[in-house]
């Protein structure tokens, strides 16, 4: 089946303007994941999303960042006023439910931005 | 989560054995082991996980020590689309549900 997509795959933006990230899970997994891969960070989480749960925030690396799932399905990630060092690569996973520890998460292709 | 060591790099020669080490000496009783990879320019990608005993799939080996303190991921016979980041991770079954990546190792494979 279709796996995690994730669009634009690639992303340039001016410094201070908003940028908004999609991602559309597996169909049927109700836990997504984002996480950042910058050259300076190695990949980083950001957020999770587990059903009608509130989502974990504790890896937003600040208030510019923050993220939606809608319907339970598709994903935004939003940066507003974004900065160099937002220039990252960034990653959507999802899984089944996310309640397991052993349960695997599958990993879009990501979204290349940035900022200039 | 507790927390890896890996070599950084690793290199081996296509159709041979691949054997990526893992130390974790402060395992706790209920960390997973998982072993995620990441090809060049793609999302990483799930190899095989493990509890206490060794465990096989399709794509690898994990053999597990009888202390839990280290691992190693076996390629049985590498290729040259085997060349990537292996990140070995430990997941607490109490903890947080996201993955935390180490540096990982990254593997060349010579043709």
């Amino acid at each position: 089946g279709a796996g995690v997509s994730q669009s634009p795959s690639n992303k340039v933006t001016e410094k201070g303007k908003d940028v908004e990230l999609r991602c559309d899970p597996i169909s049927g997994h109700t836990a997504l994941y984002w996480y950042r891969q910058s050259l300076g960070q190695g990949l980083e989480f950001l957020i999770y999303f587990q059903g009608n749960s509130a989502p974990d925030k504790s890896g937003l690396p600040s208030d510019r960042f923050s993220a939606e799932r809608t319907g339970g399905s598709v994903s935004t990630l939003t940066i507003q006023r974004t900065q160099q060092e937002d220039s990252a690569v960034y990653l959507c996973a999802s899984s089944f439910q996310g309640l397991r520890r052993e349960e695997t998460q599958y990993f879009g292709p990501g979204t290349r931005l940035l900022v200039l | 989560d507790a927390k890896t060591t890996q070599p950084n790099s690793m290199e081996s020669n296509e159709e041979e054995p691949v054997h990526l080490p893992c130390n974790h000496s402060t395992i706790s009783g209920t960390d997973y082991i998982h072993w995620y990879r990441q090809l060049p320019s793609q999302g990483p990608e799930y190899v095989i996980h493990g509890l206490t005993s060794n465990v096989n799939n399709r794509m690898a080996s994990l053999a597990i020590a009888e202390d839990r303190k280290s691992s190693t991921l076996i390629l049985h016979r590498a290729t040259l689309r085997d060349a990537a980041v292996y990140y070995c991770i430990l997941r607490d079954v109490k903890g947080a549900q996201k993955l935390v990546f180490g540096q990982g190792t990254r593997l060349t494979i010579n043709p």
